[in-house]
């Protein structure tokens, strides 16, 4: 079974420049979620979507990321314009997400890691 | 809020040692508890999980078991290998749709 693929792995950038990412899930998986962690912490979720319907957005910085999920399978996160503080590691990850707690179990991509300079 | 607070590190161990890592949360309701790992240059994966009160989960020799008494989900692997360097992330779902949070990490090294 395929895993999550995120691309680019590496990108770096100037600030105030735009930037996007791209991930597709484990195929089935209806939940997917973007993650930012940044050195020497945590991963913090960005926003989750359940097929292409947003369920929690709450900690995204909606003046300047968005994301999307098109047809309930990719989906992009973008950030526009990037700010230095953005430099971080974006994790994508996928789930079930069709009920009961074992669909909820999350399979993460190796990440993009972002450098604003 | 759900939180989760893990020890600090870099811990640094000799092959065989024995391993402790700790992690505690704060939690309204009965979340799920996780255990990731993240190897040099790879994605987090999932190292094991407990879902009630006094589970234990288990995976590759690590131990964890839910303690609600203590709000703990302690790591522990009685002999650690060189393969086994990497960061321990523990983190417990956050709210009705699963999603995750996450502590700051605990970086491991094992030295042969």
């Amino acid at each position: 079974e395929a895993g999550v693929a995120q691309s680019p792995r590496y990108k770096i950038i100037e600030k105030r420049q735009s930037v996007a990412f791209w991930c597709n899930p484990i195929s089935g998986h209806a939940t997917l979620y973007w993650y930012q962690q940044i050195l020497g912490q945590g991963p913090k979720l960005l926003i989750q979507f359940q097929n292409n319907g947003v369920v929690d957005d709450s900690q995204l910085p909606k003046d300047r990321f968005s994301a999307e999920r098109l047809k309930g399978v990719d989906s992009t996160l973008k950030i526009q314009p990037a700010k230095l503080e953005d430099s971080a590691v974006y994790l994508c990850a996928s789930s079930l997400g069709t009920g009961g707690l074992a669909s909820y179990e999350q399979y993460f991509g190796p990440g993009t890691r972002l450098t604003v300079t | 809020g759900n939180s989760v607070t893990q020890m600090e590190g870099p811990v640094t161990l000799s092959e065989e040692a024995f391993l402790t890592i700790n992690c505690t949360y704060t939690a309204t309701g009965y979340p799920s508890l996780f255990w990731y790992v993240q190897y040099p240059g790879e994605g987090l994966q999932l190292l094991l999980k407990a879902t009630k009160a006094d589970d234990k989960g288990s995976n590759k020799g690590f131990e964890a078991t839910y303690r609600k008494e203590t709000t703990s989900f302690h790591l522990e692997k009685g002999s650690v290998q060189v393969s086994d360097s990497a960061v321990y992330f523990c983190a417990l779902t956050g709210g009705s749709q699963g999603n995750l949070i996450f502590g700051k990490g605990t970086k491991l090294s094992v030295k042969p």
